[in-house]
């Protein structure tokens, strides 16, 4: 089974600096993808950011990118210029081939002034 | 735009009352799916359906049916709900195809079992 790992319960960044939130996971599957989800306190489900496993080419959207490592299995999300609009709670998540969506626990990010 | 609409949004139960969570999309998705988020658990699926008529057991389905009778509406019961069921609720919705598809979810459903 598939399983989703994130280490980082509560991260805190100073507005306009760099922060990297860190996601594992664990598959069998060869073709999949990845997702970073953004919950902010209203508990709306927001898609930052999705990669496809078969890309090599690390996903950007804006100030957010990943870094994603396939032989590691690792996914981490870097956001740049953080502002306190990113205060919320960051999820990391795996579709395969059966289309189920498996989240990690969750990281709560502070961006503080 | 409906997009996904779940109803209703807030929900006090007593023990072994019965409820549902309706969930309804207007998008002709096939997948739907429910998940239920606890703090520290993140979000785990409880029921999932790839079409209609179809549906399966996800993480979590003790204590929770799913019929999809039409594409539109997907609703989750509560048989007799228990305190340990308190939680928000999401429905999710998925265009059909290959996977990585952009996933629809609901505002969700905060639900209290006292």
């Amino acid at each position: 089974a598939q399983t989703v790992t994130q280490s980082q319960p509560e991260m805190s960044v100073q507005e306009a600096e760099t922060v990297t939130l860190s996601c594992t996971y664990d598959t069998s599957e060869s073709d999949y993808y990845l997702f970073w989800y953004k919950q902010p306190p209203s508990r709306q489900m927001i898609l930052v950011i999705r990669q496809e496993a078969y890309k090599q080419q690390n996903a950007t959207e804006n100030r957010f990118s990943v870094n994603f490592q396939k032989a590691a299995k690792s996914f981490s999300l870097k956001i740049s210029d953080s502002q306190l609009g990113d205060a919320a709670m960051y999820f990391c998540a795996y579709s395969g081939a059966t289309n189920k969506l498996i989240f990690g626990t969750g990281t709560l990010l502070a961006v503080q002034p | 735009n409906a997009g996904v609409t779940q109803t209703p949004k807030f929900q006090v139960l007593k023990t072994g009352q019965s409820m549902t969570l309706q969930c309804a999309q207007d998008m002709n998705h096939e997948y739907m799916s429910w998940y239920r988020q606890d703090p520290g658990m993140g979000l785990r699926l409880i029921h999932y359906s790839v079409g209609a008529g179809i549906t399966d057991q996800g993480e979590v389905p003790n204590g929770y049916n799913v019929s999809r009778s039409t594409t539109e509406d997907f609703p989750l019961r509560l048989l007799s709900a228990a305190p340990s069921q308190t939680s928000v609720y999401f429905c999710a919705s998925i265009p059909s195809g290959a996977s990585g598809n952009t996933i629809y979810f609901g505002e969700g459903s905060w639900l209290t079992v006292v």
